[in-house]
């Protein structure tokens, strides 16, 4: 099975900061990769599909790159409402996610 | 507005049978992908099932045998019957669908979760 491996698992920043991300899959998976926030008591909004593509309403501060093995999301400027946790999913195989990355306020 | 709306969950003890529906508003549930995914407390999030257009069905190998996913195309509803369930067990229950290859199979939309308990 495809493993995927978040970094940091945790991070604190200030709003208006650049938060970067990452997701590493144990093996290829072209650009199968996707990226999702969790807020509490909220349904996961998926926010990138195939690696760089912006889900249609979200805002443009959020950027993902990457392919085969490692991929990036990017919070460009971090605005209050993006203190959450972020996952990230490849679909190459049998779905998976990764084990988040929680974005705290520092 | 494509819409899911999850019902069903509760509190339930260890070795007993549950089942969660969803229900689909402005999407065909038959035409679409459709997946479970559940989140346990303080955990991240796990997919549990899905079940492609033509019916067939696949599982996370933590619920293989436990757990049937099925749908009623009439009703535009989707079901998760779940049985010998364990402390484990215990997340909230997401409904999603599986946007197309265009999309990479992402999950793009998403019922608001059921929570379901197992205790004693």
């Amino acid at each position: 099975d495809i493993q995927l491996t978040q970094s940091p698992s945790s991070l604190s920043a200030s709003v208006g900061d650049r938060v970067t991300i990452t997701c590493r899959a144990s093996q290829t998976i072209s650009n199968y990769l996707n990226w999702y926030q969790k807020q509490p008591g909220k349904a996961p909004r998926l926010l990138i599909y195939a690696a760089s593509s912006l889900q249609s309403g979200v805002p443009s501060r959020f950027s993902g790159s990457g392919s085969g093995t490692d991929f990036t999301l990017t919070i460009s400027s971090l605005e209050p409402e993006d203190f959450a946790t972020y996952y990230c999913q490849q679909t190459y195989s049998f779905p998976l996610f990764g084990g988040g990355t929680k974005v705290e306020i520092k | 507005e494509e819409q899911l709306v999850e019902s069903g969950g509760g509190l339930i003890q260890p070795g007993g049978s549950l089942r969660l529906s969803c229900a689909a508003s402005g999407l065909i549930v038959s035409t679409n992908y459709m997946s479970w995914v559940r989140q346990a407390p303080g955990k991240g999030l796990e997919w549990v099932a899905v079940i492609y257009s033509g019916g067939t069905t696949r599982y996370a190998d933590s619920v293989k045998g436990r757990i049937t996913f099925s749908r009623d195309n009439s009703k535009n509803t989707m079901y998760l019957q779940m049985s010998s369930l364990r402390a484990d067990d215990t997340a909230v229950y997401y409904c999603a669908r599986v946007a197309t290859r265009e999309y990479n199979y992402a999950l793009d939309v998403w019922g608001q979760g059921t929570t379901v308990t197992v205790s004693s």
